[in-house]
């Protein structure tokens, strides 16, 4: 139980260009789904926390015109990534907490995002 | 601001040594969570601790957290290459988690 999946799994788009990430949770429903960014060898960067039926909870530095998040229901979170430059390549990932309230989160497979 | 001090960040060992990872905070954490991921992957959730003192075991992983739930560290003995990962610790309070720098851990065969 308490899968997380991300699609696309890897990208490449041309700077000026959007994408889009999905994050689901299969198995279970979640309320909070988080979105993180990480560089390599590094630890995880939360950017955004994503609520359902409300707007999204950004992180200090993080700009909400350019990491649009939508999180249209109880298993889908939408990461998009607006007018992309080289320097937004990264490795996002979701993660998701279940609506029966524990404290762990549950983390997607990742996106790796390169911007040529 | 809430901070995880992670140490060390990296690690190199032989196939069969033992290693600890620590976990330290000013701040106290409701819970404590340890993850552990590859290269290219999401983390892995490995355990969760949230009463002071606690220790759980997962093989050959102990985990345990402080006694004031501000600290943790987590206990491999005889590693195996199969341990390779970068080992992240991260605490929860208002919902968000905190997480530490990671350890990179690299078992040598």
């Amino acid at each position: 139980g308490a899968v997380v999946s991300q699609h696309p799994s890897w990208v490449i788009c041309k700077s000026g260009t959007s994408v889009k990430i999905e994050c689901r949770s299969l198995d279970f429903q979640a309320t909070t789904m988080f979105w993180y960014r990480q560089f390599p060898k590094q630890s995880l960067m939360l950017m955004a926390t994503s609520n359902e039926g409300s707007k999204a909870t950004y992180e200090q530095g993080v700009e909400k015109d350019k990491f649009l998040i939508n999180h249209a229901s109880l298993t889908l979170s939408t990461l998009t990534v607006t007018s992309a430059h080289p320097e937004d390549s990264s490795f996002y990932i979701c993660s998701a907490k279940s609506i029966a309230g524990r404290s762990e989160q549950y983390f997607g497979p990742g996106t790796r995002l390169t911007v040529t | 601001t809430q901070l995880l001090e992670q140490s060390p960040q990296f690690l190199s060992i032989q196939e069969g040594e033992n290693l600890t990872v620590y976990c330290n905070s000013s701040s106290v954490f409701s819970s404590l969570q340890w993850y552990r991921q590859e290269p290219g992957e999401g983390p892995v959730l490995l355990v969760t601790v949230v009463t002071g003192g606690e220790v759980k075991k997962l093989k050959r992983l102990t985990f345990q957290f402080g006694d004031a739930r501000k600290d943790s560290s987590l206990h491999i003995t005889a590693a195996q290459p199969g341990d390779t990962g970068l080992y992240l610790c991260a605490g929860g309070n208002t919902g968000k988690l905190i997480f530490g720098q990671g350890t990179t851990l690299q078992v040598k065969p």
